[in-house]
This record gives C-alpha cells, structure tokens and sequence, in this order.
C-alpha cells in the first residue's frame, strides 16, 4: 500500500528564515515523488518533481530513499511562500496520491 | 493554456438528493480524476479515469460513481448524498502515456449537504 504522510499541519517561520515541510511516504515500487502548492484563491498547482532534480522559486527537496523521505527546503522563506503545500507519490498505475498537506504561514 | 472547468463552484443540496458534478478539460488529456479535499485530512482520490469509459476506484470511493462518455469530461455523481460528503471536490486531468506527474486541476465544486 502507498501512503504519504505530512506530519505538520502548520508551520510558521519569519521572513528570511529557513522553512523544512516534511514528508514521509510509503511504496513498495520505485517512487516518483512531487510537491504541489496552492496560494490563496489559486488552484492547486505542481511546484516541483524529484526526477528533475530542479529548483522552483528556491525551493528544492531532495528524495532519500534510505530515509522514505521528500522534505521541501528553503534557505530564505518570503512572505509570498504562504500557501498550503502537499506532497505527492505517482504510483505505477499513474494515479497521484496526495499527504494531507502543510499550511505555511512566512510572517513579516 | 491547460484549462480544467468544474461546472459548479458551489452547490447545496438536500440529504438524499442525487448530484452530479462535472469536470471538463480542453488540452485531450487520457486522465481524469477527482479528489474530495478537507482540512487535515489533504486530497484523497475518489476515482481516476484513463480513458473514456474506463474508470478505476481511488481510496474512497464509496457513495460515488463516475462517468466518462467523452473524453474531455468526467462526471462524478452523488447517487444518495449524504451530510458526510460535504467537502471540496476537486477534478484534475493529465497525459497518460506521457504522464511526467504534473496534474492539472480545476477551481474547485464546494458542495455542502444539509
């Protein structure tokens, strides 16, 4: 069975600060990893994915299969980073699971 | 521009009642899904379509059905709503053989039961 699994609901930091949302995930395949994000009054959106190895808008996660973890890093967290951040597993059947998602709040 | 439509934004309905919820795509995406979204709980798939008339169970799927006539919409239906199934549901669609993981979603149907 796959499972993803975000243990913080909410997570608040200042602005210029360091932000880790964590994500844990279960598979027993080999795992495509993503992170999506909404900002609000936007539609959910994909922020990035482990395959490509990129960094969006400063964030980057890095998937440690030792670990089952996907955590999403930023070295300096800005205000417009608000927003409700899930993590996600693409199984083989091509269908996306999604974590119950991280509200983060970047305060002035 | 990939555009996902949910006909209804919101909608109230009755305990008992039947409802439908429609989603269409314009980018002739094989995917279509639908996840209900509620506070701590995240998204969870309710079902997923590959290709018309082809539907797959999610993780819960009880209570719902779906339709795929076409391919560019995907109708999810309420047969007996209940007050439990007051939530957000999203529609999101994707490439199928070329899936690289990106789903597109819609704005979203807030359906509250009384």
């Amino acid at each position: 069975a796959q499972r993803v699994t975000q243990p913080e609901k909410l997570l608040s930091v200042f602005k210029g600060a360091p932000v880790e949302l964590k994500c844990n995930y279960s598979y027993s395949g080999s795992p495509e990893l993503f992170w999506y994000v909404q900002y609000s009054r936007q539609r959910l959106q994909l922020l990035l994915r482990h395959i490509s190895r990129e960094s969006i808008k400063g964030f980057t996660a890095d998937l440690n299969k030792g670990e089952t973890s996907f955590h999403l890093k930023k070295p300096f967290a800005q205000e417009e980073d608000s927003a409700m951040y899930y993590c996600a597993l693409r199984n083989n059947n091509n269908d996306m699971r999604f974590g119950a998602g991280t509200r983060l709040t970047v305060k002035p | 521009d990939v555009k996902v439509t949910q006909s209804s934004r919101y909608l109230v309905k009755r305990t008992g009642e039947k409802v439908f919820l429609e989603c269409v795509q314009d980018m002739d995406h094989e995917n279509m899904f639908w996840y209900r979204q509620d506070p701590g709980l995240g998204l969870r798939l309710i079902y997923f379509s590959y290709d018309v008339k082809m539907k797959e169970k999610g993780d819960i799927p009880e209570g719902y059905s779906v339709s795929r006539e076409k391919k560019e919409r995907f109708s999810l239906i309420l047969e007996s709503a209940s007050t439990n199934q007051t939530s957000m549901y999203l529609c999101a669609s994707s490439l199928g053989v070329s899936f690289t993981g990106e789903l597109f979603f819609g704005e979203g149907s807030r359906l509250t039961v009384l």
